[in-house]
């Protein structure tokens, strides 16, 4: 059955560093997400992208953070600029329909 | 605002009992709810959504609008049934998704 996949699994980053976590959908997916989830925290929606672009995004999602696709099959949030508050999990999903998501197993970010 | 509420963190049940997870939420337009499961070690995947009406694991979900909640019910739990469970609301006029905070299911054999 096919998988959405992440990595890193972890990063360990410098606060002010950039990160990309790279995440591959499942093949015929059109429609992309991250969340993040902090230590004890609940699930949180970050964005949504469709047909090259963002469709939503939350209040975190700020100007800190953007997504590309930078190919058929990859789909990455950067971080520019990073803070100690951006230490989470962060979850890629992706969906052929708007409705039914399929969640990667999460990225580790730690930021010192 | 949107918004899910899971009220309890922990929930611990003997195998075979009967089990009912809450999720609440509050929006004003017209909601999609979605049940999600987290396994130990494993990764986030859905269970059930509201527009479906299925029973997957034994598991069920009723829409109750005049309540504004989507409880999971089970009639008889198993232990394979412990795991983190996520109670979703996607908003009608995006494509957002709020989650609720989970419960954490204990089947106690």
């Amino acid at each position: 059955e096919p998988e959405v996949t992440q990595t890193p699994s972890h990063q360990v980053t410098q606060m002010g560093q950039e990160v990309i976590l790279r995440c591959v959908p499942i093949s015929n997916h059109l429609y992309f997400y991250w969340y993040r989830q902090i230590l004890g925290q609940k699930v949180e929606f970050l964005v949504s992208f469709y047909n090259n672009e963002i469709s939503e995004k939350s209040e975190i999602f700020d100007d800190q953070f953007s997504v590309e696709r930078p190919d058929g099959s990859n789909f990455t949030l950067k971080i520019r600029s990073t803070k100690l508050e951006d230490s989470a999990m962060y979850f890629c999903a992706s969906s052929d329909r708007v409705d039914a998501q399929y969640f990667g197993p999460g990225t580790r970010l730690l930021v010192l | 605002a949107q918004r899910v509420t899971q009220p309890e963190k922990l929930l611990s049940v003997f195998k075979g009992a009967p089990v009912e997870l809450k999720c609440n939420y509050s929006y004003s337009g017209s909601p999609e709810l979605f049940w999600y499961v987290q396994y130990s070690r494993q990764r986030l995947q859905l269970l059930l959504r509201h527009i479906s009406r299925e029973s997957i694991k034994g598991f069920t979900a009723d829409l109750n609008k005049g309540e504004t909640s989507f409880h999971l019910k089970k009639p008889f739990a198993q232990e394979e049934d412990s795991a983190m469970y996520y109670c979703a609301l996607r908003v009608f006029t995006g494509n957002q998704f709020y989650f609720g905070t989970g419960t954490s299911l204990t089947v106690i054999p």
